[in-house]
């Protein structure tokens, strides 16, 4: 069964640096997401990607956010000055509109 | 966005049914009942998803109240497997289409061995 991936697993990154989480969708989906969970609190929603532009944005989706894809294939998250608050789980999800969303396992960041 | 009321949390013994309850008052006639749940360290994951009639799939049943102001996810037979968080969610699937998925708190179900 087709899944979504994510790398890495777990990315530690000191206060101010850039990073950037990797997803590679479903083949055969258009839409792409990326959500965020802080330890304890729900899920969130940060971005909506569709035709390569970006469809909707949350609040937590500032400039310090983007996203791209690249290839074709895959699909990245970047934070451009990584805070301390970024530390969460980062889900990236893909699917086809208002249809089910499939998510990857998550990248665990870390800011220190 | 459309609401969802569920219980904090639940426990259940291994191998028996679970009821899941949901509900939704405010629901609209184009809103779409949605399930997903999180495994421990886990991603959310599509568990079952329905508009007026009842479904079923390999994973879980879904019964819609009458009224579509309530629903309640059935899980036959429980596994410690399934110990997870169970969120319901409302999607608008017609005009005004979701496309992101608002997540809640959800259920904590809890399988006693």
């Amino acid at each position: 069964e087709p899944e979504v991936t994510q790398t890495p697993s777990h990315q530690v990154t000191q206060m101010g640096q850039e990073v950037i989480l990797r997803c590679v969708p479903i083949s055969n989906h258009l839409y792409f997401y990326w959500y965020r969970q802080i330890l304890g609190q729900k899920v969130e929603f940060l971005v909506s990607f569709y035709n390569n532009e970006i469809s909707e944005k949350s609040e937590i989706f500032d400039d310090q956010f983007s996203v791209e894809r690249p290839d074709g294939s895959n699909f990245t998250l970047k934070i451009r000055s990584t805070k301390l608050e970024d530390s969460a789980m980062y889900f990236c999800a893909s699917g086809n509109q208002a249809d089910t969303q499939y998510f990857g396992p998550g990248t665990r960041l870390t800011v220190l | 966005d459309a609401k969802t009321t569920q219980p904090n949390s639940m426990e259940s013994n291994e191998e028996e049914p679970v009821h899941l309850p949901c509900n939704h008052s405010t629901i609209s006639g184009t809103d779409y009942i949605h399930w997903y749940r999180q495994l421990p360290s886990q991603g959310p994951e599509y568990v079952i998803h329905g508009l007026t009639s009842n479904v079923n799939n390999r994973m879980a049943s879904l019964a819609i109240a009458e009224d579509r102001k309530s629903s309640t996810l059935i899980l036959h037979r429980a596994t410690l497997r399934d110990a997870a968080v169970y969120y319901c969610i409302l999607r608008d699937g017609y005009v005004n289409r979701d496309d992101k998925i608002i997540f809640g708190k959800g259920t904590r179900l809890h399988i006693l061995p």
